[in-house]
């Protein structure tokens, strides 16, 4: 099964930062990738599909990169409302669709 | 709009069984592929299990396989998640989700239920 490894596991800062997030495949996945935001008590939510396209409704700020084995979620500008967990998910290879094993977002 | 509601948790002595729903409403459910995820206390998002449209095609984690089963019935727009032999370690909040395209066995999931949590313990 395709493990999938996201760096940093947790990461702080200021409102105004660019954020940039990590997530390597251990084998490649084409552009069959995911990125979801999870606030504490609440389901996750779709930012990233296909590894680059943005969800409809999900601010520009938000952008996702890469194909094969690594690929990259940045916020340009980070917002009070951004402090969050975030997971990437690949729905490449059957039969695991294996999530990453997150990334928090704090407030420095 | 699109809701997934998830129903069946609760607390459950080791080696039982239970059953979880998801009901979908605005949307065509027998288009669309489901998934299973799960989430322990304090920990990250765990893959449990996926179904396709039409449940030709089912696909489980390493950690639950032989033990849960994934359904569906069209008919009532409801996926199911069988859970037999359950252990501590399944204790959980398990999420149902639509995948965000119709007709297709691959691509994210969109929207996610509310959660519904399982606890195994005697």
């Amino acid at each position: 099964a395709t493990q999938l490894t996201q760096s940093p596991s947790s990461l702080s800062a200021s409102v105004g930062d660019r954020v940039t997030i990590t997530c390597r495949a251990s084998q490649g996945i084409g552009s069959a990738l995911a990125w979801y935001q999870q606030k504490p008590g609440k389901a996750p939510k779709l930012l990233i599909y296909d590894a680059s396209s943005l969800e409809s409704g999900v601010p520009s700020r938000f952008s996702g990169s890469g194909s094969g084995t690594d690929f990259t979620l940045t916020i340009s500008s980070l917002q009070p409302e951004d402090f969050a967990t975030y997971y990437c998910q690949q729905f490449n290879s059957y039969p695991a669709l294996t999530f990453g094993g997150g990334t928090k977002v704090e407030i420095k | 709009q699109v809701q997934l509601v998830e129903s069946g948790g609760g607390v459950v002595q080791p080696g039982r069984s239970l059953r979880l729903s998801c009901a979908a409403s605005g949307f065509t459910f027998s288009s669309y592929g489901m998934q299973w995820v799960r989430q322990a206390p304090g920990k990250g998002l765990e893959w449990v299990a996926v179904i396709s449209y039409d449940g030709s095609n089912e696909y489980y984690g390493d950690s639950v396989k032989g033990r849960f089963t994934i359904s569906r019935d069209n008919s009532k727009n409801t996926l199911y998640l069988q859970m037999n032999s359950l252990r501590a370690e399944d204790t959980a909040v398990y999420y149902c989700a639509k995948r965000q395209i119709q007709w297709v066995d691959s691509g994210a999931f969109d929207p996610w239920g509310q959660g519904t949590l399982v606890t195994v313990s005697s």
